[in-house]
C-alpha cells in the first residue's frame, strides 16, 4: 500500500518566490497534519485537519503561511513570500482518528526539504 | 520551552552496548508514543504507551511510562548499528485537541 507521499522532496527558491508544497495522505485516513522540523526546534505542528475540516491553525507562524485541503486525497501547504527562516524540512502526516481519547498512530511522508536563499 | 525534553541529545555508542533515553515534562499526558526517524524519511511509530506505570517490550527495546504519566524512558538492549537514528518522544496533550507534541529528539549513532 501506498504511504504518505509528499511532493517536491527538495525545493530551492529565492525569498520572495511563492512555495506550495503537496500532500497525498493515505487512503481511508480522516486526519491530516503538516509539521515543520528545524534543528533549532524539532518537530512542531503547523495546522492539522479533521475529514477535510482545519480544526487548529495556531501553530502557522504567520499569515504568508496557508493550507488548504480540497478534498480527502489531496492537500495543499503554501508559503508566499517565502523568507530564508521558512528554510526546513515539511512533513505531511496522516491517521484514522476516532472521536475522544485517541492514541492512533501518525504516518509520516518522507518530507520535503525547503531551502529559501 | 520545549513541554517535552529529551536526554541525552546526542549518544555515540559501539555495537552490543545497552543504552537507556529519557523524555521528561512537568505536563501529564493522555498517552505518549515513540518514533524513529532516519536520515532523509520521516518519523515511524515504535510504541504506544497509554497507562501510567505500563511497560511495553519489542524486541531489543523495552519502553516504560511513567506513573504518574509524565515521563517515560526507551532502554536497547544489545544496541545494533541498524539502531541508528532519531528517536522523538510525543505526549498527547488533552489542551492541545489531544494531538500529539513532539520532544527535541535524541541522536544515536551505534558505531559497529
Amino acid at each position: 500500500d501506498a504511504g504518505v507521499i509528499q511532493s517536491p522532496r527538495h525545493e530551492v527558491t529565492e525569498m520572495g518566490q511563492e512555495v506550495t508544497l503537496r500532500c497525498k495522505p493515505i487512503s481511508g485516513h480522516n486526519s491530516l497534519f503538516w509539521y515543520r522540523q528545524t534543528m533549532m526546534r524539532g518537530l512542531e505542528l503547523l495546522i492539522y485537519f479533521n475529514n477535510n475540516v482545519p480544526i487548529d491553525d495556531s501553530g502557522m507562524p504567520e499569515d504568508r503561511f496557508s493550507a488548504k485541503m480540497p478534498n480527502a486525497s489531496f492537500s495543499t501547504l503554501k508559503i508566499q513570500p517565502s523568507e530564508p527562516r521558512d528554510s526546513a524540512v515539511y512533513f505531511c502526516a496522516s491517521s484514522f482518528r476516532l472521536a475522544g481519547r485517541d492514541t492512533g498512530e501518525l504516518f509520516f511522508g518522507e518530507g520535503s526539504r525547503l531551502t529559501v536563499l | 520551552t520545549q513541554l517535552l525534553e529529551q536526554s541525552p541529545q546526542f549518544l555515540s555508542i559501539q555495537e552490543g552496548e545497552n543504552l537507556t533515553v529519557y523524555c521528561n515534562s512537568s505536563s501529564v499526558f493522555s498517552s505518549l508514543q515513540w518514533y524513529r526517524q532516519e536520515p532523509g524519511e520521516g518519523p515511524v511509530l515504535l510504541v504506544t504507551v497509554v497507562t501510567g506505570g505500563e511497560v511495553k517490550k519489542l524486541k531489543r527495546l523495552t519502553f516504560q511510562f511513567g506513573d504518574a504519566r509524565k515521563d517515560s524512558s526507551l532502554h536497547i538492549t544489545a544496541a545494533q548499528p541498524g539502531d541508528t537514528g532519531l528517536y522523538l518522544c510525543a505526549g498527547q496533550l488533552r489542551a492541545y485537541g489531544q494531538n500529539f507534541v513532539f520532544g527535541p529528539g535524541t541522536r544515536l549513532s551505534v558505531l559497529p
